[in-house]
């Protein structure tokens, strides 16, 4: 079974701070890994997706891989309340798009 | 913008009923899927189709089937809507191709089974 893991939260932070999420993958073969946002009663959100091992900035958002670790994770730098949301790490392990969902981690970002 | 939607946001059936869950995506996209969605579980693919007629089974397919007729529509079908059916569900449909595609959301279905 190809699993996702994520730690549930919540996590919290000061507005200001740095937030970081991780995420790990059991499946070595995966090729491409997606941060959503999901805030409370919506869908999810695509942050960013990355490919190649190394850093990927976007704004405030900085994606991180690591494949052989299998370890993906996102900072936010500068958070703000708005940032609060459950984050969804997804990683496709390859054919037809499908991605496989961890289960969140709920951030909380206090003024 | 692509434009996912889903025929009702919240839904409230009997046990036993059968139930159709629409989703149609309007930007030509091969590849559409369905969700549920469980606190603590995440999102759990139900079926997942890459072309008009075709379908493979996701992770937790029992109790459901699906039809694609069309391009841009993707249903999903309650054949018996059973209490541990109630649930959020959630299509998303991408591109395909070489290359790294994202999914986009539809807003969801929040279903209930009494």
């Amino acid at each position: 079974q190809k699993e996702v893991e994520q730690n549930s939260g919540p996590l919290s932070v000061p507005e200001g701070a740095i937030a970081s999420l991780n995420c790990t993958y059991s499946d070595r073969g995966s090729q491409s890994f997606f941060w959503y946002r999901q805030y409370s009663g919506k869908s999810p959100e695509l942050i960013m997706f990355i490919y190649s091992n190394g850093d990927k900035e976007d704004g405030r958002f900085t994606a991180q891989l690591n494949k052989a670790s299998q370890y993906v994770s996102l900072l936010i730098r500068d958070s703000q309340p708005s940032d609060s949301a459950t984050y969804l790490c997804a990683v496709n392990p390859g054919g037809y798009n499908k991605l496989i969902f961890g289960a969140g981690t709920r951030l909380a970002v206090h003024p | 913008d692509v434009k996912v939607t889903q025929s009702s946001r919240y839904l409230v059936k009997r046990t036993g009923e059968k139930v159709f869950l629409e989703c149609v995506q309007d930007m030509d996209h091969e590849n559409m899927f369905w969700y549920r969605q469980d606190p603590g579980l995440g999102l759990r693919l139900i079926y997942f189709s890459y072309d008009v007629k075709m379908k493979e089974k996701g992770d937790i397919p029992e109790g459901y089937s699906v039809s694609r007729e069309k391009k841009e529509r993707f249903s999903l079908i309650l054949e018996s809507a059973s209490t541990n059916q109630t649930s959020m569900y959630l299509c998303a449909s991408s591109a395909t191709g070489v290359g790294t595609y994202e999914q986009y959301f539809g807003p969801g279905t929040r279903l209930t089974v009494t």
